[in-house]
């Protein structure tokens, strides 16, 4: 696609509920990230898949939160047990290669997730 | 891992010039990046730089000083489009990207 996509924009959970974030990322590019927003805060890494392959996801807070890419295209980012502190927006963005020199990531407009 | 730090808030006239500074400590560096986020949208790309030196791409540049840790990023001939919060990202090896908290910039008439 001509962006990075991601759904739902906005999703209202009550606590305790799983929810599942999606991310359809540029076409071709291989790298896909994970990062979390809090309100007036900048971007937190959570996770970086290349392809398939998981290679870093020493961002994620808690067991609760787990990331699967398995075709090496869509991801999705599934919270199970929702709590009020995960209130963030999931931002997802992608490269055209890894985290090497110069590798600019682009961003999706963010999943929006309100626990209440 | 990296320590990013950058004002949290400013405020600058339309058609002035405003500088955002961001400094960092880090190992291994290897970029620093500078986005712009306007409220409840993506962050978007606006510049890269590796090398020390000025890097300009029309009313916007950035700068870098690796040995002192330091870049700026540089808004010429402020529009009120221009407010929005501005993130200094580094790389260090080969790791993701890790933001500072973003500078938040008012634009006023």
């Amino acid at each position: 696609g001509a962006g990075v996509s991601q759904s739902p924009r906005y999703k209202v959970a009550k606590r305790g509920q799983d929810v599942a974030l999606r991310c359809d990322p540029i076409s071709g590019h291989v790298s896909l990230f994970w990062y979390q927003q809090a309100l007036g805060q900048g971007p937190e890494f959570l996770t970086y898949f290349q392809n398939e392959a998981q290679l870093d996801k020493s961002g994620l807070p808690s067991d609760r939160f787990f990331a699967e890419r398995p075709e090496g295209s869509v991801s999705t980012l599934k919270i199970q047990r929702t709590q009020q502190e995960d209130s963030a927006v999931y931002l997802c963005a992608s490269s055209l290669a890894g985290t090497g020199t110069g590798n600019t990531i682009y961003f999706g407009e963010g999943s929006w997730l309100t626990v209440v | 891992g990296q320590n990013i730090d950058q004002p949290t808030e400013m405020t600058a006239t339309e058609g002035a010039i405003v500088q955002i500074n961001c400094t960092y400590q880090t190992s291994g560096f290897n970029g620093l990046f500078w986005y712009q986020q306007h409220a409840g949208e993506a962050p978007t790309f606006l510049s890269y730089n590796v090398l020390d030196g000025l890097e300009e791409k029309g009313r916007f540049s950035s700068f870098l000083s690796r040995s002192k840790g330091y870049s700026y990023l540089l808004l010429k001939e402020l529009q009120m489009k221009d407010s929005a919060s501005y993130l200094c990202a580094v790389r260090s090896g080969n790791t993701p990207l890790v933001f500072g908290k973003g500078t938040r910039l008012s634009v006023i008439a």
